[in-house]
């Protein structure tokens, strides 16, 4: 099945503590994209990559990196610097982030708790 | 002020009734237009989407576009309570590549 893959569906961070959210794809889509989801504000564009190797800032960057080494990979590390990083986040892909119009799809989340 | 304004409801319905949900947003260059339907704690799924002015019909869904009055709405025919679910708009520029803009959502609860 093709899809994508967002693991683990919760996790937990201690104060001070680095965490990493993976994301798989296996749709061969050039396009990757981490949002956050919190209640009464939508989703906020964390940080987006067109193609291997690149990535852009989204909205809300402060506090998380991403890298891109494989096409299929784009996890997304919540730093010690993000100081309110309890929310629903949400990995996303599209063919070609280059073109005109690409339609989004999304994997089922990671919920991350601050203990 | 937010770019894109979404009623947060929530909205509750009885089974069979027809939904409206709507969306303004205020940036004239948006020109692609979708909705998502997200079940609570999973990822959004689309469900439409439309490019400029005009109707899309899927079923019971029916997508509309006014880009005069800066308004889109999603009806939802003979609503059942496996809609209950929130739902995104989000929409895009012409030059923005896939960068979407979302609502914060409309939580829609249909009872049997």
């Amino acid at each position: 099945d093709g899809g994508i893959t967002q693991s683990p569906k919760y996790l937990f961070r201690k104060e001070g503590q680095n965490v990493t959210l993976s994301c798989e794809q296996n749709l061969n889509h050039d396009a990757m994209y981490w949002y956050r989801q919190d209640p009464g504000q939508g989703l906020r564009l964390i940080y987006y990559s067109q193609i291997v190797n690149d990535f852009q800032k989204g909205d809300i960057a402060e506090g998380y990196s991403v890298s891109r080494e494989k096409k299929e990979s784009f996890p997304l590390t919540v730093t010690s610097a993000q100081k309110n990083p309890t929310a629903f986040y949400l990995c996303a892909s599209s063919i070609d982030g280059l073109g005109t119009q690409e339609t989004q799809y999304f994997g089922p989340g990671t919920r991350l708790l601050v203990l | 002020q937010k770019e894109v304004e979404q009623d947060p409801g929530p909205l509750s319905v009885p089974e069979g009734a027809i939904v409206s949900l709507n969306c303004t947003y205020s940036n004239s260059a948006f020109q692609y237009f979708m909705w998502y339907r997200q079940y609570s704690r999973k990822g959004p799924e689309l469900l439409m989407y439309t490019y400029s002015s005009g109707n899309k019909e899927d079923g019971r869904f029916t997508a509309q576009v006014d880009k005069s009055s800066k308004y889109i709405s999603l009806f939802i025919r003979d609503s059942q309570p496996s809609d209950s679910a929130t739902y995104l708009c989000a929409m895009s520029e012409q030059t923005s590549g896939s960068r979407l803009t979302f609502g914060e959502g409309t939580q829609l609860t249909v009872n049997p």
